[in-house]
């Protein structure tokens, strides 16, 4: 069973509205950390937002913020007046257990912002 | 600060041939991941090593992949009797603890093919 599910292949958006990218885990470890990391046409993978499971509110960086729905097993990310620059490939990925630790990655959503 | 420095950037090789990657963390992160990324398989874990424990190789997909971390610093991953299906961008990611998140930060990735 797939760890990381992101259903959607591909997000349309224009500038300046806001976007949700889904995201939905599977683990039965109690202790467990999401992220979201966005990847340019450069390759370069950007750290965006974190998650951790005992968390009791949702993660917000900046434009960013994090829709985590424990009960759901889901952790969508919210992309608020969207910029050209945020054009991008995201992956939600996830570390179980504490301490250091590999990274689960979903297969990643393509995010096309239009002026 | 430096971030994750990788070499070289790009490589082509010929089918037999044995291939290093090296990856230089950011300064005083303790924790070091390789992964892969191709088009049919998304993003993989390989290896990772935390300080002096012994390196976690489950992720590596066969006995020609190995790595090693000198010094607690630098790595190479090294591809023996290189195969056409491992073309692929290797991504190298460091880290440390930041109040309990483990966020790994990414290198620019060595595009490697094999011919």
């Amino acid at each position: 069973a797939q760890k990381i599910t992101q259903t959607q292949p591909g997000m349309f958006v224009q500038e300046k509205e806001a976007v949700t990218l889904d995201c939905t885990y599977d683990t039965s470890d109690p202790s467990y950390g999401l992220f979201w990391y966005k990847q340019p046409s450069s390759g370069e993978m950007i750290f965006l937002i974190y998650q951790g499971s005992y968390d009791q509110q949702n993660a917000t960086e900046g434009r960013y913020s994090l829709n985590f729905q424990k009960a759901r097993k889901s952790a969508n990310l919210v992309i608020s007046a969207s910029q050209l620059g945020d054009s991008a490939m995201y992956f939600c990925a996830m570390r179980e257990g504490t301490g250091y630790s590999t990274l689960t990655f979903g297969k990643g959503t393509m995010l096309l912002v239009s002026p | 600060g430096a971030g994750v420095s990788q070499s070289p950037s790009n490589k082509v090789t010929e089918k037999g041939k044995d291939v290093e990657l090296r990856c230089d963390p950011i300064s005083g992160h303790t924790a070091l991941y390789w992964y892969r990324q191709s088009l049919g398989q998304g993003l993989e874990f390989l290896i990772y090593f935390q300080g002096n424990s012994a390196p976690d190789k489950s992720g590596l997909p066969s006995d020609r992949f190995s790595a090693e971390r000198t010094g607690g610093s630098v790595s190479t991953l090294t591809i023996q009797r290189t195969q056409q299906e491992d073309s692929a961008v290797y991504l190298c990611a460091s880290s440390r603890t930041t109040g309990g998140r483990y966020e790994q930060y990414f290198g620019p990735g060595t595009r490697l093919t094999v011919t």
